[in-house]
């Protein structure tokens, strides 16, 4: 079946760091690929999206690409700030998983100042 | 526009009770899933429902997990005869319609079994 796979944390940069958070997937079909992001103690939140091939998302300085290639849908962001420090997760939907929303683990990011 | 919503936002529950959660989905919309989320862990897909149709509840447990959205009100996961591995954070998402469709998500509710 459908899954998604990140990379595991937490992972720790300083202020202003490039940020870089791996995701590939596996899909028997054409999914659209997501990154939510989950503060503490609250829901997730849509971060971006995409939904073709070489489409790439962006949103608050994070983008990421849709790789079907590489099966890959990592996310980056060139200057993280404190305010970023929360969890990431990466996820697929797709017509043959139903329509559910399939989630990678998840992964911790803290940022320092 | 509200966003969905989900109450209680925390639950506390003894071990034999039931849990009722329930969750109202955007304006518009009219597919709901629910999401277990266990601590430090991602989410996990529960079941899919749309007004008064179950169409796929392939996560749920077998056993005292029902979901049900009915044709008014919110939609509502029961859990019956509560135990110590049921606390967990349950998100209720919603869409507009099927297909590659984006899941807003609620709050969640914090589901505590003492």
């Amino acid at each position: 079946g459908d899954s998604v796979t990140q990379m595991e944390g937490p992972v720790t940069l300083s202020e202003e760091a490039f940020l870089t958070i791996n995701c590939t997937y596996t899909a028997t079909g054409y999914p659209s690929l997501f990154w939510y992001v989950q503060y503490p103690g609250e829901g997730l939140q849509l971060l971006l999206k995409a939904t073709k091939a070489d489409d790439k998302g962006s949103n608050k300085g994070f983008e990421a690409t849709y790789r079907k290639e590489t099966t890959s849908f990592h996310l980056e962001k060139g200057s993280v700030q404190v305010s970023d420090s929360a969890v990431y997760f990466c996820a697929l939907s797709d017509r043959s998983g139903g329509f559910k929303t399939i989630f990678g683990a998840g992964t911790r990011l803290f940022v320092k100042a | 526009n509200a966003g969905v919503m989900q109450n209680p936002r925390h639950l506390v529950r003894r071990r034999g009770q039931e849990a009722r959660l329930r969750c109202s989905p955007m304006k518009g919309h009219s597919h709901v899933y629910w999401y277990r989320q266990l601590p430090e862990e991602g989410l996990k897909f529960m079941v899919y429902l749309q007004k008064e149709n179950i169409i796929d509840e392939s996560g749920m447990p077998k056993e005292r997990f029902s979901a049900e959205f009915p044709k008014e009100g919110p939609s509502i996961l029961r859990i019956q005869q509560v135990v110590r591995g049921d606390s967990a954070a349950y998100f209720c998402a919603s869409s507009q319609g099927q297909g590659k469709e984006t899941q807003y998500f609620g709050p969640g509710t914090r589901l505590l079994v003492l």
